[in-house]
């Protein structure tokens, strides 16, 4: 059974700055997605980012972007330009690429941002 | 934007009690799903739904458990008899694609907070 780490259960950042958010996953699977998901206080889950493990290229949307290991089986975000509206507990999130949909996640990063 | 809603926001009930968790998945989507997450504790997959039937489950998901499409938009998760310890949020989801059919993206509703009393 697969399974996804994230070590950091809070992290602070200061407005304007940068933070890396870390994530671990295990599988013996050589194809599957990985993800990062983000839950404001609202509890919506929001689609972050993705990444396919086949694709070398770290994935990148806006401010924020990977670090994709795959033989480290590492999967890290990186918020850029840290704003207000980007606390939130944050999840990493695996799926498998073949049978079954189901995402497994992590145990999430609660995420301040100070003025 | 299509977006997944469920109702209600807040659901308390006895111990004991059956609910009926109601989801209205986005309308071209065909896989859908059901999540919860108990109190400060990560996500955890309940029951993915596909062509009327369950296509996965997970050992959360017991006999007390059951998924229902009853119609063309709603997707239901009943609780049979319900324990204190089924008190959590639990989320739908739905998506487009098939499984192993490529990066479908998983789109979650607001949630939907049990409390068993």
């Amino acid at each position: 059974a697969q399974t996804v780490t994230q070590s950091q259960p809070e992290m602070s950042v200061q407005e304007a700055e940068t933070v890396t958010l870390s994530c671990t996953y295990d599988t013996s699977e050589s194809d599957y997605y990985l993800f990062w998901y983000k839950q404001p206080p609202s509890r919506q889950m929001i689609l972050v980012i993705r990444q396919e493990a086949y694709k070398q290229q770290n994935a990148t949307e806006n401010r924020f972007s990977v670090n994709f290991q795959k033989a480290a089986k590492s999967f890290s975000l990186k918020i850029s330009d840290s704003q207000l509206g980007d606390a939130a507990m944050y999840f990493c999130a695996y799926r498998s690429a073949g049978g079954g949909n189901k995402l497994t996640f992590g145990t999430g990063t609660q995420l301040k941002v100070e003025l | 934007e299509p977006e997944v809603t469920q109702t209600p926001s807040h659901q308390v009930t006895q111990m004991g009690q059956e609910v009926i968790l109601r989801c209205v998945p986005i309308s071209n989507h065909l896989y859908f799903y059901w999540y919860r997450q108990i109190l400060g504790q990560k996500v955890e997959f309940l029951v993915s739904f596909y062509n009327n039937e369950i296509s996965e489950k997970s050992e959360i998901f017991d006999d007390q458990f059951s998924v229902e499409r009853p119609d063309g938009s709603n997707f239901t998760l009943k609780i049979r008899s319900t324990k204190l310890e089924d008190s959590a949020m639990y989320f739908c989801a739905s998506s487009g694609g098939p499984p192993g059919g490529g990066l479908h993206e998983q789109f979650f509703g607001p949630g939907t907070r049990l409390t068993v009393l």
